[in-house]
């Protein structure tokens, strides 16, 4: 089992630019999450899917974010324009729902914009 | 808003100290889980409680449930360094299938 699997690890722009994150979920998890991870705000969901389907995307910041999951194997986190304020480590996990299971995270997205 | 508040925020213990870290929620939870953040690294499950008055064991790891379903705690016997980094609780936003994670206790071991 490969676990969650995010791209970049790394990722540094510049103000403006459009900025995607990717996320491979574990096979056969049929829940996805996105979540930020910054020092002042801590763990936030930013949107979550399940069965592929947003379910709720309350926690996105605002419309400069979108989230897709085009399948079950996959999902991109784009945020388009970016801004310094959107510096942060991204997180994206997946859970399988039967069971007492917990999240499995992926390494992270730490995003820098300068 | 629901809120999950840990304390303390941060802990400095000698290597071989005991160290315990509480969990407070706003709203009554249906479980509890808890994860370990390395530093530099992601969340890790650690376990999940369901039932009021809950405790179960992980080798020097004592987890708890309280009686009311709000608050739960983490006992950690004989640090090592290897314990090092952050402890979160998280539980069910209320009406939703997400998870609600706590502010975290930062653990520094000090050989």
């Amino acid at each position: 089992d490969a676990g969650v699997i995010q791209s970049p690890r790394h990722e540094v722009t510049e103000m403006g630019q459009e900025v995607t994150l990717r996320c491979k979920p574990i096979s056969g998890h049929n829940s996805l999450f996105w979540y930020r991870q910054t020092m002042m705000r801590g763990l936030e969901l930013l949107i979550y899917f399940n069965n592929n389907v947003p379910i709720d995307d309350s926690g996105m910041p605002e419309d400069r974010f979108s989230a897709k999951m085009p399948n079950a194997s996959f999902s991109t986190l784009k945020i388009q324009p970016s801004e310094p304020r959107d510096s942060a480590v991204y997180f994206c996990a997946s859970r399988r729902d039967s069971g007492a299971y917990g999240y499995t995270f992926g390494s992270g997205t730490r995003l820098t914009v300068v | 808003g629901q809120q999950v508040m840990q304390i303390p925020q941060y802990q400095h213990v000698q290597e071989g100290e005991d160290f315990t870290t509480y969990c407070n929620s706003s709203t009554t939870l249906s479980n509890i889980q808890w994860y370990k953040q390395r530093p530099g690294g992601h969340p890790v499950f650690l376990i999940q409680l369901v039932k009021s008055g809950e405790v179960k064991k992980q080798k020097r790891l004592t987890f708890q449930f309280g009686e009311a379903k709000k608050n739960s705690s983490l006992h950690i016997t004989a640090t090592q360094t290897t314990d090092v980094g952050t402890y979160f609780c998280a539980g069910p936003q209320t009406g939703a299938n997400n998870l609600f994670f706590g502010t975290g206790t930062r653990l520094t071991v000090i050989p």
